[in-house]
């Protein structure tokens, strides 16, 4: 099976730098995925790491180490409108590459 | 470019009635998955439809729920005799092929709620 843990919720203030981390244990792994979702709407896709190192686009990057089943994701120069919630998943084994997701971080960008 | 579309936005109905939600891909994406979070919850992988194999209904939670794609593109989510505890919002992604680099593209998902 699939285990992924990331925070229920986290605070930061605009203009800041945060960093949401996912946990996983899997029985294989093909790849981790962030999406991005604001309340009432679709996830949409922010960045996919497969190899161990840190993807860097624009204000977000995101960062993966196999060995340590871990991932994080980094907002750089925080803004009102990256308040939502930042969900991890990651892409099955066995044949089956349907990804799990986790519970989703709750970000809030205050002033 | 047209997203994934599903419909309707938002159905409410009685306890013990069928719903039928629908979800049309993206043109020529070969995979397509159901997913249903409710408030608070992670996404819940309900079924997966690759190309012409046969589905992966390993998500599904009980024989009241059912899927079907025809002709490779739209398809459609069946729950037959509802329960309070199917009101959830079901979400529809589709892909270019599996999803193991390739990333989800999601529709707005279909709000159910059971009265």
């Amino acid at each position: 099976g699939q285990n992924i843990d990331q925070p229920t919720e986290m605070t930061a203030t605009e203009g800041a730098i945060v960093q949401i981390n996912c946990t996983y244990q899997t029985s294989g792994f093909n790849g981790l995925f962030w999406y991005q979702q604001h309340a009432g709407e679709a996830p949409t896709f922010l960045s996919y790491n497969v190899l161990d190192g840190l993807e860097e686009k624009g204000r977000f990057s995101s960062f993966l180490s196999r060995s340590k089943g871990y991932s994080y994701l980094l907002l750089k120069e925080l803004q009102m409108k990256d308040s939502a919630s930042y969900l991890c998943a990651v892409a099955g084994s066995g044949g089956s590459y349907i990804p799990t997701f986790g519970r989703g971080t709750s970000l809030i960008v205050h002033p | 470019g047209a997203g994934v579309s599903q419909s309707p936005s938002n159905k409410v109905t009685e306890k013990g009635k069928d719903v039928e939600l629908r979800c049309d891909p993206i043109s020529g994406h070969t995979a397509l998955y159901w997913y249903r979070q409710s408030l608070g919850q992670g996404l819940e992988f309900l079924i997966y439809f690759q190309g012409n194999s046969a589905p992966d209904k390993s998500g599904l939670p009980s024989d009241r729920f059912s899927a079907e794609r025809t002709g490779g593109s739209v398809s459609t989510l069946t729950i037959q005799r509802t329960q309070q505890e199917d009101s959830a919002v079901y979400l529809c992604a589709s892909s270019l092929g599996d999803s193991r680099h390739q990333p989800q593209h999601f529709g707005d998902g279909t709000r159910l709620s059971i009265l």
